[in-house]
Order: C-alpha cells, then sequence, then structure tokens
C-alpha cells in the first residue's frame, strides 16, 4: 500500500537560516512525489514534483526537494528562510492509478 | 481561466440533513478527486473520478456519494449529514502524471 509520513508536526526556524521539511514515502513501482504548501483558509498550492531524472528538484518560492531512493525519502529545503514561508506543508505521492495519498502536514514556523 | 471552483464556501448542517458540493474545472482534467482535511490527519480521499461518467472509492467513502456527468463538474453528495462529517472539503483536478489543482475548500459544520 502506498502511504507518506511527515514524522515532524512543526518545524520551526529563525528566517534567514535553512530549512528542512522531512518527508519518507512506501510506494510500489516509481514513485510520483509531490509537495505542497497550504496557507490558512486556503487550498492547496503546488510547490515541486519529483517524477524521474535529476535526485535534486527545484520548484516555485526557492524551495527544492532532494529525492533518495535507498533511504525512500524526499524532504523539502530551502537555504534561507523567511517568515512569509510560514504554512503547512504537505507531502504526497500518486500510485499508478492517479490517487493521491498525503502526508498529515507539517507546520513550518519562520521567526523573525 | 478561473480553475477550480468549489460551491458553497461555508454551510452548516443539522444532523440527518442533506447537501450537495459542487466543484467545477474549467482546465478539461480527466481527473477530478474529493478530499476531507481535518487536523493532524491530512488530506484523505473521499472519491476520485478517473474520467467523465465515471467514479471510484477513496480511503474513506463511506456516507459520501458522487456524481461526474459531465467532465467539468464533479459532486459530492451527503444523503445524511453526521457530525463526524464536520470537515474542510477540497476538491482537485487534474491529468496523469501531473500536479494536482485545488479548489479553495468548504468549510462544512454538523451540528
Amino acid at each position: 500500500a502506498q502511504s507518506v509520513a511527515q514524522p515532524e508536526d512543526q518545524v520551526n526556524v529563525a528566517e534567514g537560516n535553512p530549512l528542512t521539511v522531512k518527508c519518507t514515502y512506501s510506494v510500489s513501482g516509481n514513485p510520483y512525489l509531490f509537495w505542497y504548501v497550504q496557507y490558512p483558509n486556503r487550498g492547496l498550492q503546488f510547490l515541486l514534483k519529483y517524477i524521474t531524472g535529476d535526485n535534486l528538484v527545484k520548484g516555485s518560492y526557492g524551495f527544492e526537494a532532494e529525492f533518495n531512493k535507498s533511504q525512500t525519502s524526499f524532504h523539502l529545503k530551502k537555504p534561507s528562510a523567511l517568515v512569509s514561508d510560514s504554512a503547512l506543508y504537505f507531502c504526497a505521492v500518486r500510485d499508478i492509478f492517479n490517487k493521491f495519498y498525503f502526508g498529515s502536514g507539517t507546520k513550518l514556523n519562520v521567526k523573525p | 481561466n478561473a480553475g477550480v471552483t468549489q460551491t458553497p464556501k461555508f454551510r452548516v448542517l443539522k444532523t440527518g440533513q442533506s447537501m450537495t458540493l459542487l466543484c467545477a474545472q474549467d482546465m478539461n482534467h480527466e481527473y477530478m478527486y474529493w478530499y476531507r482535511q481535518d487536523p493532524g490527519m491530512g488530506l484523505r480521499l473521499i472519491h476520485y473520478s478517473v474520467g467523465e461518467g465515471t467514479t471510484a472509492k477513496g480511503e474513506v467513502p463511506d456516507g459520501y456519494n458522487v456524481s461526474r456527468l459531465k467532465k467539468q463538474n464533479f459532486l459530492l453528495g451527503l444523503e445524511s449529514a453526521a457530525p463526524s462529517q464536520t470537515s474542510v472539503y477540497f476538491c482537485a483536478s487534474g491529468e496523469t502524471g501531473l500536479r494536482e489543482y485545488f479548489g479553495p475548500g468548504t468549510r462544512l459544520t454538523v451540528t
């Protein structure tokens, strides 16, 4: 069965510092992996995806994610956090039937 | 190009009442999805559709029904609402291998 785990409910980081939001996955076959961000009272917005190719994927707003097949991880990263990055982040995996499975979400708090 | 829209944005129901949530997309996507979002549980797939006239069950389908009579619309119905269905409901659409586009959500409270 497909599943996604986000082991941290919350991540706190100071503005200007690098940030990492962790995600591990379990999927049959090749993984199609995604990160989405949700701001308060809004729908989810797409950040980036990994389908194939380079293990480092660049996305919107300066975010990137590193795919690690041996560790079955897809951690979201940003070199320098902004206060405006504070939001809820979801990792997701898509199966061969085009169904998406989401993690439970990680709340990112960036403090000035 | 409005993307994905949801109607209504908010609704309060009493236990046992019924209602239909409407999702519309103008991107000609084949796939459409209904999720519910509850605190600490992420998004859980209720039902989805791989094309006009098709529907399939997701992770948490009980108590919900759906219909996809037109390609651009995906309806989610609650026949007899229960307090456990208090949640925020999101619709999404997409194509094979690509990202999903999400609607703004419907906040439903069942008292």
